[in-house]
């Protein structure tokens, strides 16, 4: 049973362009988190979605950003527009259920340009 | 919003020692989790311990949780150099459809 699975690892873009940030939940989880994480710091909430619902956004910032687990694929976190201040650690997890252990991912580390 | 707060935010041992980190959170829950992320590396789930769960084990962890103190406590015995890393301990709201809320984790160094 392969982890969770989140690709690029690494992404570069420059300003203006747009960011997709693959994640695979582990087999049989249907619940994926993503968070954002800066240097020397803790990682924040940004959503938390299931097959094709949204459940809680309210990390996430209002413009630029969105996220979707579709039936079929992977989740997707895409920004719009990235700007320097996007450049960050981003990890997704996933979850059997609620109130289960949270697996997460190896990240990927998005540098803008 | 609820977040589990980690005490103290750096810790330096020798390899041997016992560490022990500390989290506190503000509301209540319904399951306390703790991570150790290594520089640059992903999250790695340690323990999960319920609310109505006091200690739990796991190898060279311990893990306690004080519901009416709203804390938990991460111990490491006998550390080994391999140790050093963030960790972090997250919390969920008692309430279904939330996510798990981290602390700003403690970094421990373990020097041989």
């Amino acid at each position: 049973n392969a982890g969770v699975m989140q690709n690029p690892r690494h992404l570069v873009r420059r300003r203006g362009q747009e960011a997709r940030l693959r994640c695979s939940p582990m087999k049989g989880h249907s619940h994926v988190y993503w968070y954002r994480q800066l240097p020397e710091e803790g990682l924040k909430f940004m959503v938390y979605l299931q097959k094709e619902n949204i459940i809680d956004e309210s990390g996430m910032p209002k413009e630029r950003f969105s996220a979707e687990f579709p039936k079929e694929g992977p989740s997707i976190l895409r920004i719009q527009q990235v700007v320097r201040g996007d450049s960050a650690a981003y990890f997704c997890a996933s979850s059997e259920q609620d109130y289960t252990e949270a697996f997460f991912g190896q990240g990927t580390r998005l540098t803008v340009v | 919003s609820q977040q589990g707060e980690e005490d103290p935010q750096a810790l330096s041992i020798q390899e041997g020692e016992n560490a022990t980190m500390n989290c506190s959170y503000k509301t209540s829950i319904n399951n306390l989790q703790w991570y150790r992320q290594n520089s640059g590396r992903g999250l790695v789930h340690l323990i999960l311990i319920r609310s109505n769960e006091r200690e739990k084990h796991s190898g060279r962890l311990r893990v306690t949780l004080d519901t009416s103190k709203k804390s938990s406590s991460l111990l490491i015995t006998a550390s080994r150099a391999a140790d050093t890393a963030s960790y972090f301990c997250a919390t969920d709201a008692n309430q279904a459809g939330t996510a798990l809320i981290f602390g700003k984790g403690t970094t421990l160094s373990v020097s041989s």
